[in-house]
Protein backbone atom coordinates (compact mmCIF):
# COMPACT_ATOMS: atom_id res chain seq x y z
CA UNK A 1 0.00 0.00 0.00
CA UNK A 2 1.54 3.36 -0.70
CA UNK A 3 2.42 5.62 2.15
CA UNK A 4 3.63 8.66 3.15
CA UNK A 5 6.15 8.92 6.00
CA UNK A 6 7.14 12.02 7.82
CA UNK A 7 9.97 12.21 10.30
CA UNK A 8 10.49 13.43 12.63
CA UNK A 9 6.96 13.36 14.55
CA UNK A 10 7.68 16.19 16.77
CA UNK A 11 10.41 18.62 17.23
CA UNK A 12 11.32 21.22 20.14
CA UNK A 13 13.64 23.59 18.77
CA UNK A 14 14.46 27.62 19.78
CA UNK A 15 13.87 30.75 18.03
CA UNK A 16 16.67 31.35 15.94
CA UNK A 17 17.57 27.04 15.31
CA UNK A 18 16.85 25.72 11.66
CA UNK A 19 14.94 22.93 11.04
CA UNK A 20 15.02 19.85 8.67
CA UNK A 21 11.66 18.28 8.33
CA UNK A 22 11.31 15.34 6.47
CA UNK A 23 8.92 13.34 4.24
CA UNK A 24 8.92 9.84 2.06
CA UNK A 25 6.82 8.37 -0.11
CA UNK A 26 6.38 4.66 -1.68
CA UNK A 27 4.04 5.85 -3.87
CA UNK A 28 4.16 4.41 -7.73
CA UNK A 29 3.42 6.82 -10.19
CA UNK A 30 4.36 9.60 -8.71
CA UNK A 31 3.15 13.03 -9.67
CA UNK A 32 3.51 15.98 -7.25
CA UNK A 33 4.09 16.34 -3.37
CA UNK A 34 2.69 19.24 -1.38
CA UNK A 35 3.44 20.66 1.99
CA UNK A 36 1.20 22.18 4.14
CA UNK A 37 1.34 24.23 7.45
CA UNK A 38 -1.41 23.26 9.73
CA UNK A 39 -2.21 25.04 13.43
CA UNK A 40 -5.32 25.20 15.07
CA UNK A 41 -7.85 25.48 12.11
CA UNK A 42 -7.01 23.88 7.76
CA UNK A 43 -3.69 23.17 6.37
CA UNK A 44 -2.49 25.83 4.27
CA UNK A 45 -0.43 25.49 1.27
CA UNK A 46 3.64 25.98 0.98
CA UNK A 47 4.78 24.23 -1.64
CA UNK A 48 4.02 21.99 -4.25
CA UNK A 49 6.97 20.02 -5.60
CA UNK A 50 7.03 17.88 -8.72
CA UNK A 51 10.64 17.78 -10.32
CA UNK A 52 13.82 16.63 -8.43
CA UNK A 53 16.59 18.82 -7.21
CA UNK A 54 14.67 22.19 -7.67
CA UNK A 55 14.61 24.06 -4.63
CA UNK A 56 11.57 25.79 -4.18
CA UNK A 57 11.94 28.80 -1.75
CA UNK A 58 9.40 31.34 0.27
CA UNK A 59 11.29 33.63 2.90
CA UNK A 60 12.79 31.66 5.40
CA UNK A 61 11.30 28.23 4.09
CA UNK A 62 12.21 25.95 0.78
CA UNK A 63 11.87 22.67 0.18
CA UNK A 64 13.48 20.14 -2.17
CA UNK A 65 12.41 16.77 -4.03
CA UNK A 66 14.68 13.88 -4.88
CA UNK A 67 12.56 11.33 -7.19
CA UNK A 68 15.33 8.83 -7.03
CA UNK A 69 15.49 8.78 -3.38
CA UNK A 70 11.93 9.33 -2.98
CA UNK A 71 12.13 11.71 -0.30
CA UNK A 72 11.68 15.74 0.08
CA UNK A 73 12.32 18.35 2.83
CA UNK A 74 11.40 21.54 3.81
CA UNK A 75 13.98 23.80 5.99
CA UNK A 76 12.70 26.28 8.05
CA UNK A 77 15.78 28.92 9.11
CA UNK A 78 16.02 31.23 11.68
CA UNK A 79 12.77 29.60 13.55
CA UNK A 80 10.17 32.22 15.43
CA UNK A 81 7.10 30.88 17.37
CA UNK A 82 4.77 31.89 15.32
CA UNK A 83 6.27 28.81 12.56
CA UNK A 84 4.97 26.38 15.46
CA UNK A 85 2.47 24.18 14.00
CA UNK A 86 1.86 20.59 11.83
CA UNK A 87 3.52 20.31 8.73
CA UNK A 88 2.17 18.42 6.51
CA UNK A 89 3.25 16.17 3.15
CA UNK A 90 0.96 15.14 0.87
CA UNK A 91 1.57 13.33 -2.44
CA UNK A 92 -0.38 12.55 -5.49
CA UNK A 93 -0.22 10.11 -7.95
CA UNK A 94 -0.87 9.82 -11.48
CA UNK A 95 -3.44 6.66 -11.14
CA UNK A 96 -5.56 8.99 -9.40
CA UNK A 97 -6.78 12.12 -7.99
CA UNK A 98 -6.33 11.53 -4.91
CA UNK A 99 -3.58 13.26 -2.20
CA UNK A 100 -2.07 10.60 0.55
CA UNK A 101 -1.02 12.29 3.72
CA UNK A 102 1.59 11.50 6.37
CA UNK A 103 0.99 12.05 9.67
CA UNK A 104 2.60 15.54 10.02
CA UNK A 105 6.10 16.66 11.98
CA UNK A 106 4.62 18.68 14.94
CA UNK A 107 7.18 22.01 15.67
CA UNK A 108 7.17 23.58 18.59
CA UNK A 109 9.62 26.87 18.49
CA UNK A 110 10.40 27.74 22.13
CA UNK A 111 11.36 31.88 22.38
CA UNK B 1 -13.46 36.39 1.39
CA UNK B 2 -12.98 34.16 -1.97
CA UNK B 3 -11.60 31.19 -0.09
CA UNK B 4 -13.20 27.51 0.77
CA UNK B 5 -16.13 28.19 3.26
CA UNK B 6 -17.51 25.54 5.66
CA UNK B 7 -20.90 25.24 7.48
CA UNK B 8 -21.13 24.36 10.32
CA UNK B 9 -17.73 25.17 11.81
CA UNK B 10 -18.74 22.22 15.07
CA UNK B 11 -21.68 19.65 15.44
CA UNK B 12 -22.68 17.83 18.35
CA UNK B 13 -24.97 15.07 18.08
CA UNK B 14 -25.81 12.07 19.71
CA UNK B 15 -25.09 8.19 18.51
CA UNK B 16 -27.78 6.97 15.92
CA UNK B 17 -28.91 10.71 14.43
CA UNK B 18 -28.10 12.09 11.14
CA UNK B 19 -26.17 15.22 10.37
CA UNK B 20 -25.02 17.04 7.23
CA UNK B 21 -22.28 19.43 6.28
CA UNK B 22 -21.90 21.68 3.89
CA UNK B 23 -18.93 23.05 1.31
CA UNK B 24 -18.88 26.22 -0.58
CA UNK B 25 -15.24 26.36 -3.13
CA UNK B 26 -13.42 28.53 -4.23
CA UNK B 27 -15.75 30.05 -7.34
CA UNK B 28 -13.76 28.67 -10.11
CA UNK B 29 -12.30 25.55 -8.47
CA UNK B 30 -13.99 22.30 -10.43
CA UNK B 31 -12.81 19.54 -7.89
CA UNK B 32 -13.81 19.19 -4.71
CA UNK B 33 -12.62 16.91 -1.95
CA UNK B 34 -13.87 16.10 1.06
CA UNK B 35 -11.21 14.77 3.88
CA UNK B 36 -11.56 13.11 7.33
CA UNK B 37 -9.08 14.04 10.05
CA UNK B 38 -8.51 12.82 13.58
CA UNK B 39 -6.21 14.00 16.21
CA UNK B 40 -2.52 13.31 15.48
CA UNK B 41 -3.25 12.22 11.79
CA UNK B 42 -3.07 13.66 9.08
CA UNK B 43 -6.67 14.25 6.90
CA UNK B 44 -7.61 11.11 5.13
CA UNK B 45 -9.24 11.51 1.85
CA UNK B 46 -13.09 10.47 1.86
CA UNK B 47 -14.12 11.16 -1.77
CA UNK B 48 -13.87 13.71 -4.70
CA UNK B 49 -16.03 15.25 -7.38
CA UNK B 50 -15.14 16.74 -10.72
CA UNK B 51 -17.84 19.50 -11.48
CA UNK B 52 -20.98 17.81 -10.24
CA UNK B 53 -19.47 13.87 -10.69
CA UNK B 54 -18.11 12.17 -8.00
CA UNK B 55 -14.97 10.58 -9.66
CA UNK B 56 -13.53 8.30 -6.78
CA UNK B 57 -14.53 7.53 -3.39
CA UNK B 58 -12.39 5.54 -0.16
CA UNK B 59 -12.85 2.24 0.77
CA UNK B 60 -12.80 3.37 3.83
CA UNK B 61 -16.13 5.39 2.88
CA UNK B 62 -18.85 3.47 4.76
CA UNK B 63 -21.90 3.00 3.37
CA UNK B 64 -23.49 5.61 6.04
CA UNK B 65 -21.89 8.24 4.15
CA UNK B 66 -22.98 10.13 1.18
CA UNK B 67 -21.87 13.73 -0.65
CA UNK B 68 -22.95 15.22 -3.42
CA UNK B 69 -22.76 18.26 -5.69
CA UNK B 70 -25.66 18.69 -7.66
CA UNK B 71 -24.43 21.93 -9.75
CA UNK B 72 -21.15 21.69 -9.27
CA UNK B 73 -20.75 24.27 -6.65
CA UNK B 74 -21.14 23.84 -3.45
CA UNK B 75 -20.78 19.92 -1.88
CA UNK B 76 -22.61 18.21 0.88
CA UNK B 77 -21.43 15.05 3.08
CA UNK B 78 -23.89 13.35 4.89
CA UNK B 79 -23.35 11.27 7.88
CA UNK B 80 -26.11 8.59 8.49
CA UNK B 81 -26.91 7.28 12.05
CA UNK B 82 -23.83 8.37 13.51
CA UNK B 83 -21.17 6.12 15.48
CA UNK B 84 -18.69 7.80 18.34
CA UNK B 85 -15.92 6.80 16.19
CA UNK B 86 -17.05 9.45 13.56
CA UNK B 87 -16.27 12.54 15.56
CA UNK B 88 -13.20 14.13 13.53
CA UNK B 89 -12.65 17.15 11.78
CA UNK B 90 -14.02 17.08 8.56
CA UNK B 91 -12.13 19.11 5.85
CA UNK B 92 -13.37 20.50 2.40
CA UNK B 93 -10.82 21.32 -0.05
CA UNK B 94 -10.65 22.88 -3.94
CA UNK B 95 -8.61 22.57 -6.34
CA UNK B 96 -8.61 24.05 -10.33
CA UNK B 97 -7.83 20.48 -11.56
CA UNK B 98 -5.50 21.40 -13.90
CA UNK B 99 -2.24 19.62 -14.66
CA UNK B 100 -0.03 20.99 -12.06
CA UNK B 101 -2.43 23.23 -10.99
CA UNK B 102 -3.83 20.64 -8.46
CA UNK B 103 -3.15 22.83 -5.21
CA UNK B 104 -5.90 22.27 -2.84
CA UNK B 105 -7.36 24.89 -0.61
CA UNK B 106 -8.80 23.83 2.39
CA UNK B 107 -11.86 24.88 4.00
CA UNK B 108 -12.01 25.73 7.98
CA UNK B 109 -12.90 22.06 8.53
CA UNK B 110 -16.32 21.00 10.02
CA UNK B 111 -15.75 19.38 14.02
CA UNK B 112 -17.82 17.00 14.53
CA UNK B 113 -18.27 15.36 18.04
CA UNK B 114 -20.53 12.24 18.08
CA UNK B 115 -21.95 11.62 21.93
Amino acid sequence: EDKVVQSPLSLVVHEGDTVTLNCSYEVTNFRSLLWYKQEKKAPTFLFMLTSSGIEKKSGRLSSILDKKELFSILNITATQTGDSAIYLCAVLYNTGNQFYFGTGTSLTVIP
Amino acid sequence: DTGVSQDPRHKITKRGQNVTFRCDPISEHNRLYWYRQTLGQGPEFLTYFQNEAQLEKSRLLSDRFSAERPKGSFSTLEIQRTEQGDSAMYLCASSLGQLFQETQYFGPGTRLLVL
